[in-house]
């Protein structure tokens, strides 16, 4: 069974600091991997999705990182912004459509 | 496009009550998605329906639960009878070719 971790599971820091957020997971025979956001009541955003073939991805100031044979992915928030607070969450899948979701990393960008 | 739709936002009930949830998936979306999320057991996959067609259900916790999708823009995820450990945020989400995964707004749901 996949297991995704996410660690720190918080972190705070101030405005203008790039962010760096990790995800691991134990089965590298991965489809794809998904990064989302959540805001508090709120449902989650894909904010970029990385194929298993595909090394990254970005969009704006966010990019994502893909390390399949170490089970490791990295989102790269570039110069945060109190609006980015929220809670990032990875998720990967094993085939077409089953996501296993880390448990997050719940951000605060302080202004 | 509106996104997913859920409805209610919010239901409180008692125990042993009907419980319904109601999801309108994005449009052209062929994939749809039950969630629950809560603290303890983070998101977990109740059922997974393609082309309206239940695939998966092998993440629905018991015969208490169902859902149905009659057609393409209209799924239901019932509780009968609703116990208090089904307390917890109930997602729909859909995808289309693109495989991102759009989720709707959830429904918190306290059964007392």
């Amino acid at each position: 069974k996949q297991e995704v971790t996410q660690i720190p599971a918080a972190l705070s820091v101030p405005e203008g600091e790039n962010l760096v957020l990790n995800c691991s997971f134990t089965d590298s025979a991965i489809y794809n991997l998904q990064w989302f956001r959540q805001d508090p009541g709120k449902g989650l955003t894909s904010l970029l999705l990385i194929q298993s073939s595909q090394r990254e991805q970005t969009s704006g100031r966010l990019n994502a990182s893909l390390d399949k044979s170490s089970g490791r992915s990295t989102l790269y928030i570039a110069a945060s912004q109190p609006g980015d607070s929220a809670t990032y969450l990875c998720a990967t899948s094993t085939n077409d459509y089953k996501l296993s979701f880390g448990a997050g990393t719940t951000v605060t960008v302080r202004a | 496009d509106a996104g997913v739709i859920q409805s209610p936002r919010h239901e409180v009930t008692e125990m042993g009550q009907e419980v319904t949830l109601r999801c309108k998936p994005i449009s052209g979306h062929n994939s749809l998605f039950w969630y629950r999320q809560t603290m303890m057991r983070g998101l977990e996959l109740l059922i997974y329906f393609n082309n309206n067609v239940p695939i998966d259900d092998s993440g629905m916790p018991e015969d208490r639960f169902s859902a149905k999708m009659p057609n393409a823009s209209f799924s239901t995820l019932k509780i009968q009878p609703s116990e208090p450990r089904d307390s917890a945020v109930y997602f729909c989400a859909s995808s289309g070719s693109s495989e991102k995964l759009f989720f709707g707004s959830g429904t918190q749901l306290s059964v007392l």
